[in-house]
């Protein structure tokens, strides 16, 4: 099962800040977040991770709390082009099976105009 | 650059029958993650493939298999198909290990429609 909960789904204005909640409490230390993000028809596109540090990039920022329990996915001025299913994961260190991705339900952003 | 490419990228089947689903990861990556993606749900893992070895296989039955190949490229094979089985399936490719500071990068999958 997912060890991450996100709400079902969101709205936001075309050009504001896209403000992404992701609650993970039981993240153990060698966790780190990622989020990915699947627009219709296509396969999921990687955002962003972090470990205990904020992290950007060109795409996005990522705040996580210092306790690690839970981070936000920070889309600074939102397109339509950014409708879409946003995932919040906790992937541990470890490869393998351990390494794969346990996808939850997502948060379900609508940009509009 | 080129990303994760996979092919074909729409298949029809019957049950029973059995299918071949091919992707080639990113360049210089060479660990291979496959995902099954029913409608309305999140991707589900099936294998992972590093150095053309099995690192990981999630809960899945036996009809479902897969390899690498020397340059990287995998398959993923399901035989005995079943309506079940219709879905996306997605491939993901990652440097290394597929350790967990190293993103998985995603194709844009095959649909498999079971009839």
């Amino acid at each position: 099962d997912a060890k991450t909960t996100q709400p079902t789904s969101m709205d936001c204005a075309e050009g504001r800040a896209a403000n992404l909640p992701c609650n993970h409490s039981t993240i153990s230390g060698n966790e780190y977040v990622y989020w990915y993000r699947q627009i219709h028809s296509q396969g999921p596109q990687y955002i962003i991770h972090g470990l205990k540090n904020n992290e950007t990039n060109e795409m996005a920022s990522l705040i996580i709390t210092e306790d690690r329990k839970s981070s936000t996915l920070i889309l600074p001025h939102a397109t339509l082009r950014d409708t879409a299913v946003y995932y919040c994961i906790v992937r541990p260190e470890g490869g393998g099976s351990q390494g794969n991705l346990i996808f939850g339900k997502g948060t379900k952003l609508s940009v509009k105009p | 650059d080129a990303g994760v490419t996979q092919s074909p990228t729409h298949l029809i089947k019957t049950r029973g029958q059995h299918v071949t689903l091919r992707c080639s990861p990113i360049s210089g990556h060479k660990s291979v993650s496959w995902y099954q993606q029913v409608l309305g749900q999140g991707p589900q893992f099936i294998f992972q493939y590093y150095e053309k070895e099995e690192r990981g296989r999630g809960n899945f039955p036996d009809r479902f298999s897969a390899r690498q190949f020397p340059n990287y490229s995998s398959e993923l094979n399901v035989n005995a198909l079943l309506l079940g089985d219709s879905a996306l399936y997605l491939c993901a490719s990652s440097g290394g290990q597929g350790m967990g500071n190293q993103p998985q990068h995603f194709g844009d999958g095959t649909r498999l429609s079971i009839l």
